[in-house]
């Protein structure tokens, strides 16, 4: 069964590291997405991409970084953490945003910046 | 600045009733309507898609209506069951872009 998995599932970091999390579909959508979810907002864009090679900057994507350059993957970047990023973070993937496409989320990576 | 409420307060519906979560929005002219169910430590997934130029959608126990001169959206789930205790997410797109709800909790009460 086509699945989207996010690794890791728990990570605790210092203020100033630089951490990586991980986002692997195996939809073949297109679509990619990266949210974070705290008490109080509820899910923010932070990063977007319509393909290989294609990013794009969401509501809240100050501190953070994509890149793709595959299909299955979007890599989600915390050049220099702050504990303003401790959250939970969603990865989702679509097939086509523009005909209404049903997101399928991730189990989410809960990340904790000390 | 785009805007969507839903109740913030968690909502307790007694077993066998039906539960009517709420979605406004405001400064916004979305395509389609969107709501999904997130159960704790899990991710969003998805329940029903309603366009614009539909007025309702329904799926089993679900319905969902759609009234862009209100700008509300009504889910309903009937015969609720304490298996549907959850947060429910509302979410509106017109394009590329969409915009989620805060949730709302429902509790079930057997």
């Amino acid at each position: 069964d086509a699945e989207i998995t996010q690794s890791p599932r728990h990570k605790i970091i210092e203020t100033g590291r630089q951490v990586t999390l991980a986002c692997h579909q195996t939809w073949n959508h297109n679509n990619m997405f990266w949210y974070r979810q705290d008490l109080g907002h509820g899910l923010r864009l932070i990063h977007y991409s319509y393909g290989v090679h294609d990013t794009n900057k969401g509501e809240v994507s100050d501190g953070y970084s994509v890149s793709r350059s595959n299909t299955e993957d979007l890599p989600l970047t915390l050049e220099s953490a702050a504990s303003s990023q401790t959250s939970v973070y969603f990865c989702a993937s679509s097939e086509a945003i523009r005909d209404a496409g049903t997101q399928y989320f991730g189990p989410g990576t809960r990340l904790l910046v000390l | 600045s785009q805007k969507i409420e839903q109740n913030s307060e968690a909502l307790n519906i007694q077993e066998g009733k039906t539960a009517t979560l709420t979605c406004n929005y405001t400064n916004y002219s979305p395509a389609y309507l969107q709501w999904y169910r997130q159960d704790p430590g899990r991710g969003p997934v998805f329940l029903l898609l309603i366009r614009e130029n539909e007025k309702e959608k329904r799926k089993e126990r679900l319905k969902v209506t759609f009234d862009t001169t209100l700008k509300q959206s009504l889910f309903h789930i009937t015969a609720s069951q304490p298996a549907d205790s959850a947060t429910y997410l509302c979410a509106l797109g017109r394009g590329d872009k969409i915009i989620f709800g805060k949730g709302t909790r429902l509790h079930i009460l057997p």
